[in-house]
C-alpha cells in the first residue's frame, strides 16, 4: 500500500546543531509539505515544493530549509536548531492540489 | 494573523449527542473547505470537505453546514461515540496553500 512516512520519529538535540527530518511517500504525489504543530497555534505551514527542483516558503519558513531532488523525498533541515523550534513537525503529500492531502505519522522534535 | 478561526478549544459531549464545532474565515478566495480529525500520536486525517457553491455535506454521522454570505462552516457530529473523541481541525485552502484552524478537542462521554 502507498504510504508517507517520516523519521526519525522523536529526536533530541543540543542548540545550534544542524537537523535534518526525513519525509518520504509513496503515492508519487507532486506536491509535499511541511507544517509545525504546536499548542494554540495549530498546523502552520512551514515549506512546500509542486515538484522535482520546486520549493515555496510557507508561513512560518525562517530557520528551515527543504530539497526536492526527487518525487518521493522532501526532507526539511534546520540549519542552526533553537529552542523554539521544539515541535511536532509532520510531512504531507496531495495528487495535484492543496486538496486532500495526506500526512505522516509525525516527528517529535526536542531542541535542548 | 489566523486566516481561519475555530471555536471552542476543547468539548466534552455524552455518547448519543451532537458535537458542533465551529469556524469562520475573512478570505473570500477561500475555495476548499476540509475538515481533519486527528488522535493522539497519529498524522491529521481528512474527515470530509465541502466547496462554497454548497450549503451543507453530510457523510455518514457527519455533516458540514457552510454559510458563505457570513463566512462561517461549521462540523456536526451526530450520535456522538467515544470513538470520536480527537482533536478537530477546520482548514480552508486558498493562494496556493492550506490554512489550519487552532483545533478542537472532542471528548465523547460514554
Amino acid at each position: 500500500d502507498a504510504e508517507i512516512t517520516q523519521s526519525p520519529r522523536h529526536k533530541i538535540t543540543e542548540t545550534g546543531r544542524q537537523v535534518t527530518l526525513a519525509c518520504h511517500q509513496t503515492w508519487n504525489h507532486n506536491n509535499m509539505f511541511w507544517y509545525r504543530q504546536d499548542l494554540g497555534h495549530g498546523l502552520r505551514l512551514i515549506h512546500y515544493s509542486y515538484g522535482v527542483q520546486d520549493t515555496n516558503k510557507g508561513e512560518v519558513s525562517d530557520g528551515y530549509s527543504v530539497s526536492r531532488s526527487n518525487t518521493e523525498d522532501l526532507p526539511l533541515t534546520l540549519e542552526s536548531a533553537a529552542s523554539s523550534q521544539t515541535s511536532v513537525y509532520f510531512c504531507a503529500s496531495s495528487r495535484d492540489s492543496n486538496h486532500e492531502q495526506y500526512f505522516g505519522p509525525g516527528t517529535r522534535l526536542t531542541v535542548t | 494573523q489566523q486566516q481561519v478561526k475555530q471555536s471552542p478549544q476543547s468539548l466534552i459531549v455524552q455518547k448519543g449527542g451532537i458535537s458542533i464545532i465551529n469556524c469562520a474565515y475573512e478570505n473570500t478566495a477561500f475555495d476548499y473547505f476540509p475538515w481533519y480529525q486527528q488522535f493522539p500520536g497519529k498524522g491529521p486525517a481528512l474527515l470530509i470537505a465541502i466547496r462554497p457553491d454548497v450549503s451543507e455535506k453530510k457523510e455518514g454521522r457527519f455533516t458540514i453546514s457552510f454559510n458563505k454570505s457570513a463566512k462561517q462552516f461549521s462540523l456536526h457530529i451526530m450520535d456522538s461515540q467515544p470513538g470520536d473523541s480527537a482533536t478537530y481541525f477546520c482548514a480552508a485552502t486558498g493562494a496556493n496553500n492550506l490554512f489550519f484552524g487552532t483545533g478542537t478537542r472532542l471528548t465523547v462521554i460514554p
